[in-house]
C-alpha cells in the first residue's frame, strides 16, 4: 500500500542549529515526492519537489530509493522556519492522488 | 490568475444541516481534490477528480458528495453535518507541472 510516514510530530531546535525532518515512503513504482509547508493557519505551499533538486529557503531534500526516504534538511534553522511540514507522494497508479504524511511541526527557538 | 479559491472561509453548522463548500480554479487544471486536515492526522483525501465528469472516492468519503460539471469547479457537499466533520477543508488542483496548488481552506465547525 502507498504510504508516507513522518515519525516526528514535533521537532524543536534552537536558531542556527541544523534541522532534519524525516520522511519515509512506501510505493510500488517510481515515486514522485514533495515537501509542503504550512505557516500558521495558512494554505499549504509547495516547498520542494524531488525531481527539480532545488534548494528553497535553504532547505534541500534528497530522494534515497534504497532507504525509501526523502528527508528535509537545513544546515542553519531560522525562527521564520517555524511551521508545519508535510511530506507527500504523488501516486500515479491511483489516479494521481497526493498522499500525505501526518506532518511534523518545526519549532525554532531564539 | 487567482489560483484556487475556496468559499466560505469560516462556517458554523448545526448537526443535521447540509451545505456546500465551493472550490474554483482558473488554471485549467484537470486534477482536483478535497482534503480535510485534523490535528495529528495530517491531510486525508475525501474525494478527487481527474477531469470534468469524473470523480472518485478518497480515504474518508463518507458523509460527503462531489460533482465536477466543469473543469473550473469542484464543490464538496455535506449531506447531513455531524460534529465529527468539524475540520479544516482544503481544495487543491494539479496541472501538468505535477505539484498541487492549494486553496486557503474552509474552517468548519459543526455544533
Amino acid at each position: 500500500a502507498q504510504r508516507v510516514t513522518q515519525p516526528e510530530k514535533l521537532l524543536s531546535v534552537f536558531k542556527g542549529a541544523p534541522v532534519e525532518l524525516k520522511c519515509n515512503y512506501s510505493y510500488s513504482g517510481s515515486p514522485e515526492l514533495f515537501w509542503y509547508v504550512q505557516y500558521s493557519r495558512q494554505r499549504l505551499q509547495l516547498l520542494l519537489r524531488h525531481i527539480s533538486r532545488e534548494s528553497i529557503k535553504g532547505f534541500t531534500a534528497d530522494l534515497n530509493k534504497g532507504e525509501t526516504s526523502f528527508h528535509l534538511k537545513k544546515p542553519f534553522a531560522q525562527e521564520e522556519d517555524s511551521a508545519m511540514y508535510y511530506c507527500a507522494l504523488l501516486a500515479y497508479n491511483q489516479g494521481g492522488k497526493l498522499i500525505f504524511g501526518q506532518g511534523t511541526e518545526l519549532s525554532v527557538k531564539p | 490568475n487567482a489560483g484556487v479559491t475556496q468559499t466560505p472561509k469560516f462556517q458554523v453548522l448545526k448537526t443535521g444541516q447540509s451545505m456546500t463548500l465551493q472550490c474554483a480554479q482558473d488554471m485549467n487544471h484537470e486534477y482536483m481534490s478535497w482534503y480535510r486536515q485534523d490535528p495529528g492526522m495530517g491531510l486525508r483525501l475525501i474525494h478527487y477528480s481527474v477531469g470534468a465528469g469524473i470523480t472518485d472516492q478518497g480515504e474518508v468519503p463518507n458523509g460527503y458528495n462531489v460533482s465536477r460539471s466543469t473543469t473550473e469547479d469542484f464543490p464538496l457537499r455535506l449531506l447531513s453535518a455531524a460534529p465529527s466533520q468539524t475540520s479544516v477543508y482544503f481544495c487543491a488542483s494539479r496541472g501538468t507541472e505535477k505539484g498541487y496548488t492549494f486553496g486557503s481552506g474552509t474552517r468548519l465547525t459543526v455544533v
